[in-house]
């Protein structure tokens, strides 16, 4: 059974620091997805890694996956107020495409 | 906006009772998934229907079921409801329910808050 694991689990961060989230996982998991969440909305789709070594970059957010470790990252550089969120990983194990999802990590950045 | 509608938005009802909640899935997806996000077990899959057949079963207690209909949209009834099925119940669709490279898109969900 897949487990998915987010460090840390609350993350308070200045404006135009860097920081970085991230994901184990327990086994293998086709697709490595991150997801953010503002408060009481719907959950909107960041990223989706298929492959080790894939990484993906959308504005301040860089996310990567290394399949070897079964780790997935998610890299903010130089934070903005706008990117307070709680951010989610998750993975499917193939056939149902069923996501696992990490306990989430709230962001809260700062002035 | 992810195209996947959720109804309704909010729902408030007393314990013992029973509620539907809905689901239309973006044009053209075939895969209906529902999650439970509460405070205590986070966010948590229920059940997949894949062009009406129930695909793959997840957390989902037995007062709970669900279907998918052949206009593709789908329903998640929940019974006997206890306090704590206070939750926000989320749907998602994707366009096939195989894996690949397809994603699954979320709706705004339905709040339940069983008093």
């Amino acid at each position: 059974e897949l487990k998915v694991e987010q460090n840390p689990l609350f993350l308070s961060m200045q404006e135009g620091k860097n920081y970085t989230i991230y994901c184990n996982y327990s086994t293998t998991s086709d697709r490595l997805y991150w997801y953010r969440q503002d408060p009481g909305k719907s959950l909107e789709s960041l990223f989706v890694l298929l492959s080790n070594g894939a990484v993906k970059q959308e504005g301040r957010l860089m996310a990567s996956l290394d399949t070897k470790a079964r780790l997935s990252t998610l890299h903010i550089t130089a934070a903005v107020h706008d990117l307070s969120a709680t951010y989610f990983c998750a993975g499917d194990t193939g056939t149902a495409s069923k996501l696992t999802f990490g306990t989430g990590t709230r962001l809260q950045v700062t002035l | 906006d992810s195209g996947v509608t959720q109804t309704p938005k909010h729902l408030i009802t007393a314990t013992g009772q029973r509620v539907t909640l809905r689901c239309s899935p973006r044009s053209g997806d075939l895969s209906v998934y529902w999650y439970q996000q509460s405070l205590d077990q986070g966010l948590q899959f229920l059940i997949q229907y894949y062009n009406g057949e129930e695909r793959a079963k997840g957390n989902i207690l037995e007062r709970f079921s669900a279907q998918q209909f052949p206009d593709l949209h789908s329903e998640l009834n929940l019974s006997s409801l206890e306090l704590g099925d206070s939750a926000l119940y989320f749907c998602a669709s994707s366009l096939s329910g195989r894996g690949g490279d397809t994603e699954a898109f979320f709706g705004q969900g339905t709040r339940l808050t069983v008093v």
